[in-house]
């Protein structure tokens, strides 16, 4: 069964404090691995698309990672306005375009 | 370029009764999925459209249905509302199938009393 599974749940980092947030995948066969941000309120927010391990990509402050089994996102000198839940999700199997979810990770940025 | 579009963006509905939410996607984009969000399942997909033809259907009782016209234009509905169909309900809409970026609306507040 598709897994995903995401870590810490939640996080405070203090301005300018650089961390990475983990997502842990078990599927079958891997189309892609999605990353969006959340604000409370509204829709999640499209980041990343990563397709193949060893693949990697930026924008401003954040970095995807991704191998065999996880990826990393990775916020470096964040700002209070990176404040949001960060969602990451996967497209497996069959050619379905569902995404399958993991639960989120928090972060809160404090200035 | 306009993003996606949900309406209603709030709804307070009592148990027994349907409730349809409607969703327009991005110009051009063919594919539209739906998911529900609660606090405790978290984002859980419901079913896909592509040209009118539903491709994909989540775990979901038959209550949940869903159409897409010729336009893409999608809507879902819901019948015999239940107290734990309260949930933030997302459309989200992508050129096509395959391994796509999907583009979210802001989704539609379902509260059923």
């Amino acid at each position: 069964e598709d897994q995903v599974t995401q870590s810490p749940e939640a996080l405070r980092l203090q301005e300018g404090e650089s961390s990475s947030l983990n997502c842990s995948y078990t599927v079958s066969g891997l189309r892609g691995l999605f990353w969006y941000r959340q604000d409370p309120g509204k829709g999640p927010e499209f980041l990343f698309t990563l397709y193949s391990a060893g693949e990697e990509k930026e924008k401003e402050r954040l970095k995807a990672t991704l191998t065999k089994k996880e990826s990393f996102l990775h916020i470096t000198a964040p700002k209070p306005e990176d404040s949001a839940t960060y969602l990451c999700a996967v497209q497996a199997g069959s050619g379905a375009n569902n995404l399958f979810f993991g639960t989120g990770t928090r972060l809160t940025v404090i200035p | 370029k306009a993003g996606v579009t949900q309406t209603p963006r709030y709804l307070i509905k009592t148990r027994g009764q349907q409730v349809t939410l409607s969703c327009s996607p991005i110009s051009g984009h063919r594919s539209v999925s739906w998911y529900q969000q609660t606090p405790g399942q978290g984002l859980q997909f419901l079913f896909e459209y592509f040209s009118e033809t539903q491709r994909n259907k989540g775990n979901f009782p038959g209550r949940f249905s869903g159409r897409q016209f010729s336009n893409s234009r999608s809507e879902m509905n819901v019948s015999t509302l239940e107290l734990g169909d309260s949930a933030l309900y997302l459309c989200a809409s992508s050129w096509g199938t395959g391994a796509n970026e999907q583009f979210f609306g802001p989704g539609t507040r379902l509260t059923v009393l």
